[in-house]
């Protein structure tokens, strides 16, 4: 079974600057999608940004990026720019590509924006 | 462009009352469903999933069950609820390249 770690429950950023959050994930399979989603405190749950497996490229949105370290099973965002917005609750997920797309989720970082 | 919507958005129950949570989602066909439970202080946990009308799939045994009665909408119901079914309960569909998209949440608290 895929499990998926994040090492950090809490972190806090000045606004303005670069904070990274760590996932790493445990999977034999070799072709899935990576994830991270932000729940802010509106609890509702919204997709940051999505890798695909296959892909060498690390993908980014906008102020999000990932590095994707696919031997390591790593896969880390990071938040250029840190508003206060982006307060929130980080979470990585995992999920096999074909079948019925079930994510699994890490257990979340908090992440406090300070002005 | 497509919505998911979820309702109640809270709900207070007493031990051993019923439960019925519903959503839909409009602006898609034939999407996976999902339902994820999230207590506080932990990730998500996975509940249910569907592919199609009537096909409903249990990742956890409880008292917990869900329905797909029309292929846009997904239940979540229980006969009697139990202290810890407290929590907040997530609706989802899935997108063509794999992604999740939520619904707004349903905060259940059980005394």
């Amino acid at each position: 079974a895929q499990t998926v770690t994040q090492s950090q429950p809490e972190m806090s950023v000045q606004e303005a600057e670069t904070v990274t959050l760590s996932c790493t994930y445990d999977t034999s399979e070799s072709n899935y999608y990576l994830f991270w989603y932000k729940q802010p405190p509106s609890r509702q749950m919204i997709l940051v940004i999505r890798q695909e497996a296959y892909k060498q490229q690390n993908a980014t949105e906008n102020r999000f990026s990932v590095n994707f370290q696919k031997a390591a099973k790593s896969f880390s965002l990071k938040i250029s720019d840190s508003q206060l917005g982006d307060t929130a609750m980080y979470f990585c997920a995992f999920m096999k590509q074909g079948g019925s797309e079930k994510l699994v989720f890490g257990k979340g970082t908090k992440l406090t924006v300070n002005p | 462009s497509q919505t998911i919507h979820q309702w109640p958005a809270t709900l207070v129950q007493p031990v051993g009352s019923p439960l019925s949570l519903e959503c839909t989602v409009e602006g898609t066909s034939n999407p996976n469903l999902y339902w994820y439970r999230q207590a506080a202080g932990r990730g998500l946990q996975l509940l249910f999933y569907s592919v199609g009308i009537g096909q409903i799939s249990s990742e956890v045994p409880q008292n917990l069950s869900a329905s797909r009665p029309q292929d846009r909408q997904f239940i979540l119901s229980s006969k009697k609820l139990l202290l810890s079914d407290s929590g907040f309960y997530l609706c989802a569909w899935s997108g063509v390249s794999g992604e999740l998209f939520f619904g707004e949440g349903s905060r259940l608290t059980v005394l």
